[in-house]
């Protein structure tokens, strides 16, 4: 199985960036998923890292190291509509999701 | 329909009735599957389908049940419902099982036992 963890709330304010660290131990890992959830909506996919390095998609940036077992998600130019709950998720083996309890993420004005 | 759907929304239920949460999707996604989400511990997965006809247990299965008998819908049971399954319940699909195949989940039940 999986062990994931991440802060449970961290706030930050409107066009600022904020950090998200996401540490895991697993066995069969293959790749670490971030997903955003807003206060009762389902989970929207953000990014998939299995190689090291950082992946970038306009403002949320995305990094792992496998070594280390750590992920981070990086939110830049924070906007109101970016207070939600992020999610960090290690793949294991072919299909079995394991998911962190989620970091709220609440941006002030 | 336009992706994954659920049914019902939500859900009163009395302790020791059967339920059945009803999952569709449209995409024509080979992998389904089935989690809870309950405060502080984020989504468990319950039970997954990698492809029509077959299932798999996930982390916390006991007292559910699943089905896939074609590729669209993945009903989930619970046989006797008991006041520790009160829970959100998402299902969600993905294009092929692992890899950087995203899951795409439903709308999600809101389920209450009483």
């Amino acid at each position: 199985g999986q062990n994931i963890d991440q802060p449970t709330e961290m706030t930050a304010t409107e066009g600022a960036i904020v950090q998200i660290n996401c540490t895991y131990q697993t066995s069969g890992f293959n790749g670490l998923f971030w997903y955003q959830q807003h206060a009762g909506e389902a989970p929207t996919f953000l990014s998939y890292n299995v190689l090291d390095g950082l992946e970038e998609k306009g403002r949320f940036s995305s990094f792992l190291s496998r070594s280390k077992g750590y992920s981070y998600l990086l939110l830049k130019e924070l906007q109101m509509k970016d207070s939600a709950s992020y999610l960090c998720a290690g793949l294991e083996d072919d299909y079995k999701l394991s998911f962190g309890a989620g970091t709220t993420v609440t941006v002030r004005a | 329909i336009a992706g994954i759907t659920q049914a019902p929304t939500s859900q009163i239920l009395a302790a020791g009735r059967r339920m059945t949460l009803r999952c569709t999707q449209d995409m024509r996604h080979n992998a389904m599957y089935w989690y809870r989400q309950d405060l502080g511990l984020g989504l468990r997965l319950i039970h997954y389908s990698n492809t029509a006809g077959t299932t798999g247990k996930g982390e916390v299965p006991d007292g559910y049940s699943v089905s896939r008998a074609n590729t669209d819908d993945f009903p989930l049971t619970l046989a006797s419902a008991v006041p520790s399954q009160t829970s959100v319940y998402f299902c969600a699909s993905s294009l092929l099982a692992g890899g950087s195949n995203e899951q795409f989940f439903g709308p999600g039940t809101r389920l209450t036992v009483l």
